[in-house]
């Protein structure tokens, strides 16, 4: 049962255009989300996280927005450029009450910015 | 600044063969994090280490198993290898220094199973 779920396998963008990457998650035990970003032959590198007590969370161009009634994030990257291009993982934990920061992470979205 | 080294970083292994990988987590990082990530999938929790005991279990097989040291390095060993088994193994680390206890992942060790 996957509990992070991205259900676009890909997206493709234009450079200088907004990019919109969705992320749903089913277990209400999460109260921290975060993405990662992975170039091929590497790790995933994090990029931005949100706590479920905030509904936004901006970082130079990139800003996570959660729902927390729809059970829905998203991540929006403005101006997307061709650097951006990497797939993109949503990932969860839940953290209250201890520290175990164990994430759980979706399939991942490529993302392609052309320029 | 150092990253999360992993070692090998590709590894060639026979069905019911033996294979361990390594993890050296970031210095004063007391955590460390083993991920499986199969051809297309998400990276799947495997096992967990808080201060050289086994903090958290997941989707990990009884052939595999794992340690932390006294050095806080950590190892997967997996045997009896299966097909099944080829995938993507990444190792990620945190401790009281890492922004937010965000988990640091290493470049992952690419275990093929012939």
């Amino acid at each position: 049962d996957q509990q992070v779920k991205q259900n676009s396998p890909s997206l493709s963008v234009q450079e200088g255009r907004i990019s919109i990457l969705n992320c749903d998650y089913t277990n209400s035990m999460f109260d921290y989300f975060l993405w990662y970003k992975k170039y091929p032959a590497e790790g995933p590198t994090f990029l931005i996280s949100i706590s479920s007590i905030k509904d936004k969370n901006e970082d130079g161009r990139f800003t996570v927005f959660l729902n927390k009634s729809a059970k829905h994030l998203s991540l929006h990257i403005v101006p997307s450029q061709p650097g951006d291009s990497a797939v993109y993982f949503c990932a969860a934990s839940a953290r209250s009450g201890g520290s175990n920061y164990k994430l759980t992470f979706g399939k991942g979205t490529l993302l392609t910015v052309n320029p | 600044a150092a990253g999360v080294i992993q070692s090998p970083r590709h590894l060639i292994k026979e069905k019911r063969e033996t294979a361990t990988l390594k993890c050296y987590p970031i210095p004063r990082h007391d955590t460390v994090y083993w991920y499986q990530q199969g051809p297309g999938q998400d990276p799947q929790f495997l096992i967990s280490f808080y201060e050289k005991m086994q903090s958290d279990k997941g989707s990990i097989p009884d052939r595999f198993s794992a340690q932390q040291f006294s050095d806080y390095h950590s190892e997967l060993n997996m045997s009896s290898l299966e097909l099944g088994d080829s995938a993507l193994y990444f190792c990620a680390s945190t401790g009281p220094s890492s922004g937010a206890n965000v988990l640091t992942f290493g470049a992952g060790s690419r275990l093929t199973v012939l």
